[in-house]
């Protein structure tokens, strides 16, 4: 199985900031990564997939670089809306995994 | 607008089977990839399984041996069954679409999820 390990577990940052949140892969997976938002009590948003194209809807602010095993998610200029919890997933092999989750909190 | 709707059980015993629905409108289930994922209370997300419409499925290693995932296309409806459930089986249990050949565009649209609490 591949695992996947985010990096922080929790980050505070204030309205304005960038931040940048890193996902690894246990192998490599090409560029097979998404990433998600979810709110308390929501189910995930899809924000970036194949690592790096941003879905439709999603502000420009959010931008997602990687490949092979290393990837961030890079939000620029925080938002109120912002503060929420990332979730990267691969989609390399059926077991389609998540990383733990990194809670975005407002300092 | 797509949307997707969880039904079933919100208490299942231990030992029992739990048995979810997710309906689909604004959409032909007979297009893309039907998913379950659940994620237990106050933990992270994990991906059970997705089918097809022509009833194609792959699931979770982890969970192979105790999942089944079924789609009826009249009703434009797929459900999950998942046997022999534990505690360790609670969680809020989420429906999602996903798009392109191995899900390589992403999970784009989901149920709201609803929550199974396994317990006697």
């Amino acid at each position: 199985d591949i695992q996947m390990t985010q990096s922080p577990s929790s980050l505070s940052a204030s309205v304005g900031d960038r931040v940048t949140i890193t996902c690894r892969a246990s192998q490599r997976i090409n560029n097979y990564l998404n990433w998600y938002q979810q709110k308390p009590g929501k189910a995930p948003k899809l924000l970036i997939y194949a690592a790096s194209t941003l879905q439709s809807g999603v502000p420009s602010r959010f931008s997602g670089s990687g490949s092979g095993t290393d990837f961030t998610l890079t939000i620029n200029s925080l938002q109120p809306e912002d503060f929420a919890t990332y979730y990267c997933q691969h989609i390399y092999i059926t077991s389609y995994s998540f990383g733990q989750g990194t809670k975005l909190e407002i300092k | 607008q797509v949307q997707l709707q969880e039904s079933g059980p919100g208490l299942v015993k231990p030992s029992e089977t739990l048995s979810l629905t997710c309906t689909v409108s604004g959409d032909s289930i007979r297009t893309y990839y039907w998913n379950w994922i659940r994620q237990p209370p106050g933990k992270g997300l994990e991906w059970i399984g997705y089918i097809y419409y022509s009833g194609n499925t792959n699931y979770n290693p982890s969970l192979k041996s105790r999942v089944t995932i079924s789609v009826d296309t009249s009703k434009n409806q797929f459900s999950l069954k998942l046997s022999s459930v534990t505690a360790a089986d609670t969680a809020v249990y989420y429906c999602a679409r996903c798009v392109g050949g191995d899900c390589y565009f992403g999970f784009d649209y989901w149920g709201q999820g609803t929550l199974v609490t396994v317990s006697s």
